[in-house]
């Protein structure tokens, strides 16, 4: 199985300040159709997860342009711009290149 | 806009079957762009993937080798919706289950709202 690593545990922002998320696989996460399969989800207290990025960098329909997704191969990076109260939760990176699909084991972002 | 309904008892015996379902609406369980998975949340495991079933001209279903022995998942086309059955429960098995649709870029863009399912007597 792959195993999806995220750094750090948590995460603590000043409102307006940029938060960057680190995620890394066990596997490279190129498929064999030359795409690399991983997305970030959100999930805000109480709710299901949301998913921000898919296919590393191209954000999902409805997704501010304060979140974007960068890496290759192995390494991977979710940053938000400038944090805002509604970005407060804990943030996933998942991997659907090659099954079981594996989820990192979360990064909380809170307000300081 | 894709929306996914679960329903299901939140308390089931151990050894018994845990049952779930999820219902859509604004795309079709026989989709040929679409994978349906079950998805299961708690804190000692996380995020936890089970299973999926999907239609490529015939029916396909893969597990996760963790619950491969106990789980079933299955489309049921007469009313769009798909099921989860996990039989020989133990209280390992209590968590959040999500239904969830796989789409297009090759990630979940879509869930349902969750079920907690406590296994108890």
């Amino acid at each position: 199985d792959i195993v999806m690593t995220q750094t750090p545990l948590s995460s603590p922002v000043t409102l307006g300040q940029p938060a960057s998320i680190s995620c890394r696989s066990s596997q490279s996460l190129v498929h064999s159709d030359g795409n690399t399969y991983l997305s970030w989800l959100q999930q805000r207290p109480g709710q299901p997860p949301r998913l921000l990025i898919y296919k590393i960098s191209n954000r999902f329909s409805g997704v501010p342009d304060r979140f974007s997704g960068s890496g290759a191969g192995t390494d991977f990076t979710l940053k938000i711009s400038r944090v805002e109260a509604e970005d407060v939760g804990v943030y996933y990176c998942m991997q659907t290149a090659q099954l079981p699909l594996t989820f990192g084991g979360g990064t909380k972002v809170e307000i300081k | 806009q894709v929306h996914l309904q679960q329903s299901g008892p939140g308390l089931v015996k151990p050894s018994q079957t845990l049952s779930l379902t999820c219902a859509i609406s604004g795309d079709s369980v026989s989709s040929n762009n679409a994978v349906w998975s079950w998805i299961r949340q708690s804190p000692s495991r996380g995020l936890e993937w089970l299973g999926r079933t999907y239609y490529r001209s015939k029916w396909y279903n893969d597990y996760a080798a963790s619950v491969k022995s106990r789980i079933t998942i299955n489309p049921d086309t007469s009313k769009n919706q798909f099921s989860l059955q996990l039989n020989s429960v133990t209280p390992e098995d209590t968590a959040v289950y999500f239904c969830a649709r796989w789409g297009a870029g090759w990630a979940f863009d879509f869930w349902g709202q969750g079920n907690l399912v406590i296994v108890s007597s």
